[in-house]
């Protein structure tokens, strides 16, 4: 069974630190989705990137990076040089090949950033 | 619309009436979700459509809870007789056909339930 773990609930951070987001998955597929979304207190989701099981090269975002290791089953996010508006809930979440593309969702980790 | 809508935004009823709450995907967009999240359960997969067919109902909580789509398009996910505990905020989400491979779902807003 799939299941993706955000360990940290809750950071805070004061603006312009750098801040990583934990996410740890479990499958028994070999080919599957890692995704992360942010949840602003406006409430909807919002997808941030998409990464498949094939491809762990990192990908940077402007101040976003995300780190993809299968060997630790981790996909990983950093914020550079964090910023009050990127104060939100952020979620990773796992789809498998043959799961229907349903998204199995993380606990999500409540950032929030302090001017 | 550019985005998915779901409407209402806010719903309040009281326990026993039943609700139907409606979503209208991205145009062009043929597979249609409903997931649910409560301060207990997070997100949750609810049920899934490609086109007006419910391939994977594996999420529903129970029988009170029921999905149709018609014309391939809009939505509408019916909770009769409604419990406390079904409180939450459901959200609906498109994207385009998974039948090749996972595709990236885009979500609505949401609706924010409250069974009194």
């Amino acid at each position: 069974a799939q299941k993706v773990t955000q360990a940290q609930t809750e950071i805070s951070v004061v603006e312009k630190e750098d801040v990583t987001l934990d996410c740890v998955y479990e499958t028994r597929d070999t080919t599957y989705y890692l995704f992360w979304y942010k949840q602003p207190p406006s409430g909807e989701l919002v997808f941030l990137i998409r990464r498949n099981s094939f491809d762990e090269q990192n990908e940077i975002s402007g101040r976003y990076s995300w780190n993809f290791q299968k060997s630790t089953s981790s996909f990983n996010f950093t914020i550079t040089a964090s910023q009050v508006v990127d104060s939100a809930v952020y979620f990773c979440a796992l789809s498998e090949s043959n799961a229907g593309n349903m998204l199995t969702f993380g606990g999500g980790t409540r950032l929030m950033v302090k001017p | 619309g550019a985005g998915v809508s779901q409407s209402p935004s806010n719903k309040v009823t009281e326990k026993g009436k039943d609700v139907e709450l409606r979503c209208d995907p991205i145009s062009g967009h043929t597979a249609l979700y409903w997931y649910r999240q409560s301060l207990g359960q997070g997100l949750e997969f609810l049920i899934y459509f490609q086109g007006n067919s419910a391939p994977d109902k594996s999420g529903l909580p129970s029988d009170r809870f029921s999905a149709e789509r018609t014309g391939g398009s809009v939505s509408t996910l019916t909770i009769q007789r409604t419990q406390q505990e079904d409180s939450a905020v459901y959200l609906c989400a498109s994207s385009l056909s998974p039948l090749a491979g996972v595709e990236t779902q885009y979500f609505g807003p949401g609706t924010r339930l409250l069974v009194l």
